[in-house]
């Protein structure tokens, strides 16, 4: 059971806007710093969003984050097939002392 | 660029200790301004960070309380690595292990991951 609550999956078509979002609470989302991962079939998560809307380089600016409170969200603009792949947020959390992430929303680019 | 190249055994025996390696290229173990830290990932568990280690004057370990008893996460300054090890494992500890590097708050790189089994 992930400490942070995402959907399970979202859809979207080419050129299409889709959010994800990430609930947590007082410990974690609404005390530090969000990041957000991208992982494609058979590899390693890949830093996504860095802080709450900083990107790494060579990410695209059709990604953007933000966070209110408990809970972040990822904005992914312009759908892109490439862009079909599962997304994760993570934080720390001072209560547990230790990362903790959301189960993972699965993203389907129709 | 700082790379993460993980090694070690892909299949462990019940009760057995599982025994990773992270070995860093382009910054080092010992980095005031970063954390080295071993994740798992399981479709029952999902992303689940397990520990970590860092240095800052002194070298501090931190443990997730679900394997606290039987984990040590340990650097190696003459490698420029650092290593997991989990004692006693069973079939619940199968899962895709990955090092990772945290700073500036987030787990800016990680290592390519390694499949663990646990089976007889």
């Amino acid at each position: 059971q992930s400490m942070l609550t995402q959907p399970p999956s979202v859809s979207g078509t080419p050129g299409q806007r889709v959010t994800v979002s990430c609930s947590g609470g007082t410990s974690n989302i609404g005390r530090d710093i969000v990041s957000w991962y991208q992982q494609l079939p058979g590899t390693a998560p890949k830093l996504l969003i860095s802080g709450d809307n900083q990107r790494p380089s060579g990410v695209p600016d059709r990604f953007s984050g933000s966070k209110s409170g408990t809970s972040a969200s990822l904005a992914i603009s312009g759908l892109q097939p490439e862009d079909d792949a599962d997304y994760y947020c993570g934080t720390w959390d001072g209560s547990l002392n230790g990362w903790v992430f959301g189960g993972g929303t699965k993203l389907t680019v129709l | 660029q700082v790379q993460l190249q993980q090694s070690g055994p892909g299949l462990v025996k019940p009760s057995q200790t599982l025994s990773l390696t992270c070995a860093i290229s382009g910054d080092s173990v010992s980095s005031k301004n970063a954390a080295w830290n071993w994740i798992r990932q399981s479709p029952s568990r999902g992303l689940e960070w397990l520990g970590r280690t860092y240095y800052r004057s002194k070298w501090y370990n931190g443990y997730a309380v679900s394997v606290k008893s039987r984990i040590i996460i340990s650097p190696d300054t003459s490698k420029n690595q650092f290593s997991l090890q989990l004692n006693s494992v069973t079939p619940e500890d199968t899962a895709v292990y990955y090092c990772t590097r945290t700073s500036d708050g987030v787990n800016d790189f990680w290592g390519q991951g390694t499949l663990v089994t646990v089976s007889s």
